[in-house]
């Protein structure tokens, strides 16, 4: 059975660092990996995508990294801003079209 | 392109009532995932459908619960006779039918409280 992990539980950090969150699963045999940002009461958004087969994704001040032999990914933030507070999960995907498997989520606070 | 709808947005039961969740996804997808958070929870899978089809069910409670995606129309999660651990927040995702990404996007979903 997945089980996915995310380290720290809750983060806070002044305006302008860069930060990594982190995400471990115990199965490697995964078909791909997704980060996404909740905001309190709200649904959830897409920020990145990282297919078994890739290492690493990028999207602004955004970059995820994969080491699926080591059931390991990172979610680095960079320059962070008072915009950036939020939840952040990590979910995995067994194989295609299958359900996503959650991290609890690490909250983040960004202090302006 | 509209992203997936979800509707209520919230949604107040009185315990033994019964709760209908409507999910709309995005154009063109379809496939239907529904998962819920509890609080203080994360979320969890609940239940994958194709039109027409349940495909993985593993998630759902075996009483109360059901879910369709009919032919035509959104996909309705439906709960029956409500208790009040019902309560959480309800959420869709949905993905599309020709892609290798499996990327799935999910919509505002629905919060229910059951008094």
């Amino acid at each position: 059975k997945q089980e996915v992990t995310q380290i720290p539980a809750a983060l806070s950090v002044p305006e302008g660092e860069n930060l990594v969150l982190n995400c471990s699963f115990t199965d490697s045999a995964i078909y791909n990996l997704q980060w996404f940002r909740q905001d309190p009461g709200k649904g959830l958004t897409s920020l990145l995508l990282i297919q078994s087969s890739q290492r690493e994704q990028t999207s602004g001040r955004l970059n995820a990294s994969l080491d699926k032999s080591s059931g390991r990914s990172t979610l680095y933030i960079a320059a962070s801003q008072p915009g950036d507070s939020a939840t952040y999960l990590c979910a995995v995907a067994m194989e295609y079209g299958n359900k996503l498997v959650f991290g609890a989520g690490t909250i983040l606070r960004v202090k302006s | 392109n509209a992203g997936v709808m979800q509707n209520p947005r919230h949604l107040v039961r009185r315990r033994g009532q019964e709760a209908r969740l409507r999910c709309s996804p995005m154009k063109g997808h379809s496939h239907v995932y529904w998962y819920r958070q509890l609080p203080e929870e994360g979320l969890k899978f609940m239940v994958y459908l194709q039109k027409e089809n349940i495909i993985d069910e593993s998630g759902m409670p075996k009483e109360r619960f059901s879910a369709e995606f009919p032919k035509e129309g959104p996909s309705i999660l439906r709960i029956q006779q409500v208790v009040r651990g019902d309560s959480a927040a309800y959420f869709c995702a949905s993905s599309p039918i020709v892609t290798s990404l499996n990327e799935q996007f999910f919509g505002p979903g629905t919060r229910l409280t059951v008094l």
